[in-house]
């Protein structure tokens, strides 16, 4: 099974401040089938449902803000948000859909300070 | 907009068994993979496992051991979960989402449903 790691899992920020989140597997997420790393990353407002924001490392879901942004590559992957808003607030979690079973990262948590 | 709600929520006793469904709407269910997710009271999401279009391939999460398996009516729109020998530690939130599984739209989870919550308790 692959690990994901992310840290930190707490990330206070300042409203319309920069935030990134670092992600790293255990072993490499290129996928052997189509070349493509399956990583993707999700966000969970509290009280509601996962939402995938991100997926393939760096291609944002329809309707996702595009201070949202993805990069990385093999095991070492980051999201950012480039100024956070009041509606950021919530967990994010990275997800590997390379290798089965697809596996989580443990969450950050981001607030306003 | 593409919907799925779950529904067979309930507490039920350690030992017992649930069947979860999904009901799908809008987008074609038929032409795509799905998945079960479950989260824990204050914890993160766990992949429980995922079927084909057609429910003739199924993977599951080692940790179930067995215990639950994942069946699909693509004739009624619907995605089941049946858990068998339930024990505390399954208490959760259990969510069934559409999985593109594709090259293009990534393999993970694009759509969730709202979740039913699941509680194994005496």
């Amino acid at each position: 099974e692959v690990e994901m790691t992310q840290s930190p899992l707490s990330l206070p920020v300042t409203l319309g401040q920069p935030a990134s989140i670092s992600c790293r597997s255990s072993q490499s997420l290129v996928y052997d089938d189509d070349g493509y790393t399956h990583l993707n990353w999700f966000q969970q407002r509290p009280g509601q449902s996962p939402r995938r924001l991100i997926y393939k490392v760096s291609n944002r879901d329809s309707g996702v803000p595009d201070r949202f942004s993805g990069s990385g590559s093999d095991t070492d992957f980051t999201l950012k948000i480039s100024r956070v808003e009041p509606e950021d607030v919530g967990f994010y979690y990275c997800m590997q859909g390379t290798h089965w079973p697809y596996t989580f990262g443990q969450g950050t948590k981001l607030e306003i300070k | 907009e593409v919907q799925l709600v779950e529904s067979g929520g309930d507490l039920v006793q350690p030992g017992g068994s649930l069947k979860l469904s999904c009901a799908a709407s809008i987008f074609t269910f038929r032409s795509n993979w799905m998945s079960w997710v479950r989260q824990a009271p204050g914890k993160g999401p766990e992949w429980l496992g995922n079927i084909d279009k057609d429910g003739n391939r199924k993977v599951y999460a080692d940790s179930l051991k067995g215990r639950f398996t994942i069946s699909r009516d693509n004739a009624r729109n619907s995605l089941y979960l049946q858990m068998n020998s339930l024990r505390a530690e399954d208490t959760a939130v259990y969510y069934c989402a559409r999985d593109p599984y594709s090259s293009d739209y990534g393999y993970g989870m694009d759509v969730w449903g709202p979740g039913t919550t699941v509680t194994v308790s005496s």
